[in-house]
Order: C-alpha cells, then sequence, then structure tokens
C-alpha cells in the first residue's frame, strides 16, 4: 500500500532534549511539508522540501531543523530552541507540478515532561 | 497576506439535517481551494477541492462552490450522518506556489 507513515504516534521530549520525528513515504512524490496543529487553530507550515537536498523556511520555523537527504524521507527536529513544542505534527507530500493537492500522514503528537 | 476565515464551532447536529460550514478568504488571485477533514486522532484528508472560479468540487456527499465574488467557499451536504463527525478545515494554496494556508478548523458533531 502506498501511503505516508509518520512514527512514532506520540512522543515525550524532556527539558533541553532534541528529538526527531520521522516521515517517510513511498508515493514517487517530490515535495514533502511539516505542519503543526495546536488546538483550535488551524495548520501552521514549518519547513517543506520540493526537491532532494533543498528546503526552505516555512512561516514557524524557529526550533525545528530538518533535513532531505533521500526522496521518501523528511525528519523533523524539535530542539531545545522550541519553547512550546507540545502540538500535532503532520507530515505531508505531493507531486511535483502538482504541489497544490497534498497528502497527509496520521501525524505525531509531541508531549513535554 | 493570504488567509482562510472559517465559521466558529462546534456546529451540533441531529442525523439527517442540513450542514453548511462557511469558508471565505483573502487572496492576491484566484487559488485553488480545499476542503479537508480530520477524524480523531488522525490526519487530514483531503474532501474535495475547486482550482477555478465557478467550479463546484464533491465527494462524499459534500460539496462546495468557488465563488470568485464572494471570495467563498462554503462546504454543504443536505443529510450528515454521524460518521461525518470530525474537524472540517478549510484551505488555500498560496500565491506563491509553495504550501496551503488553512483556517482554524470546523468542529462538527453529529448526534443520531
Amino acid at each position: 500500500d502506498g501511503g505516508i507513515t509518520q512514527s512514532p504516534k506520540y512522543l515525550f521530549r524532556k527539558e533541553g532534549q532534541n528529538v526527531t520525528l520521522s516521515c517517510e513515504q513511498n508515493l514517487n512524490h517530490d515535495a514533502m511539508y511539516w505542519y503543526r496543529q495546536d488546538p483550535g487553530q488551524g495548520l501552521r507550515l514549518i519547513y517543506y522540501s520540493q526537491i532532494v537536498n533543498d528546503f526552505q523556511k516555512g512561516d514557524i520555523a524557529e526550533g525545528y531543523s530538518v533535513s532531505r537527504e533521500k526522496k521518501e524521507s523528511f525528519p523533523l527536529t524539535v530542539t531545545s530552541a522550541q519553547k512550546n513544542p507540545t502540538a500535532f505534527y503532520l507530515c505531508a507530500s505531493a507531486l511535483a507540478g502538482s504541489t497544490e493537492t497534498q497528502y497527509f500522514g496520521p501525524g505525531t503528537r509531541l508531549l513535554v515532561l | 497576506g493570504d488567509s482562510v476565515t472559517q465559521m466558529e464551532g462546534p456546529v451540533t447536529l441531529s442525523e439527517e439535517a442540513c450542514l453548511t460550514i462557511n469558508c471565505t478568504y483573502t487572496a492576491t488571485g484566484y487559488p485553488s481551494l480545499f476542503w479537508y477533514v480530520q477524524y480523531p486522532g488522525e490526519g487530514l484528508q483531503l474532501l474535495l477541492k475547486a482550482t477555478k472560479a465557478d467550479d463546484k468540487g464533491s465527494n462524499k456527499g459534500f460539496e462546495a462552490t468557488y465563488r470568485k465574488e464572494t471570495t467563498s467557499f462554503h462546504l454543504e451536504k443536505g443529510s450528515v450522518q454521524v460518521s461525518d463527525s470530525a474537524v472540517y478545515f478549510c484551505a488555500l494554496f498560496n500565491q506563491a506556489g509553495t504550501a496551503l494556508i488553512f483556517g482554524k478548523g470546523t468542529t462538527l458533531s453529529v448526534s443520531s
């Protein structure tokens, strides 16, 4: 089955700790995205990548980092500089030339201990 | 900048009632418009989309028409089911062509 997988489903972070959220897709999509969702809020774009080895900051990139070494993978690291990391994180992907139609993974909920 | 405004929820309906969730947008030009649905604890699923003025997107009994005169894209369904209970997000594809801009979401709760 083709799709987007995110792991883990739940993740706990301690103070001062960096954590990495996984996003993998086997849809052969070129573009990948990370969004953050807070209660009662829409999704906000953290980072996006339209091609391997290239990525761009979104609206709320501070305190986050990404890499895009493989087409199918786009991991997100929440660094200790992100002071309010508790949120639901959603990864999405899209075909080049059709990036407006994005397909979402099941999400990772990050909680701070 | 581009933005999307949705009616605030929650919207509470009885089964078989009619549904309308209002969505208006602010954007340069005529962006593609979308409705996504999110079931509890899950990611977003694309429900329907429209890419130009007067287009009607439809799926699973839901419909929305792209109205450039009123910059709106209201979601409608003639008869809701309990299984339609979810959060609905209106979105547009931004002018830069880089990402989706979402509204805050509207929670729909349908009771039998």
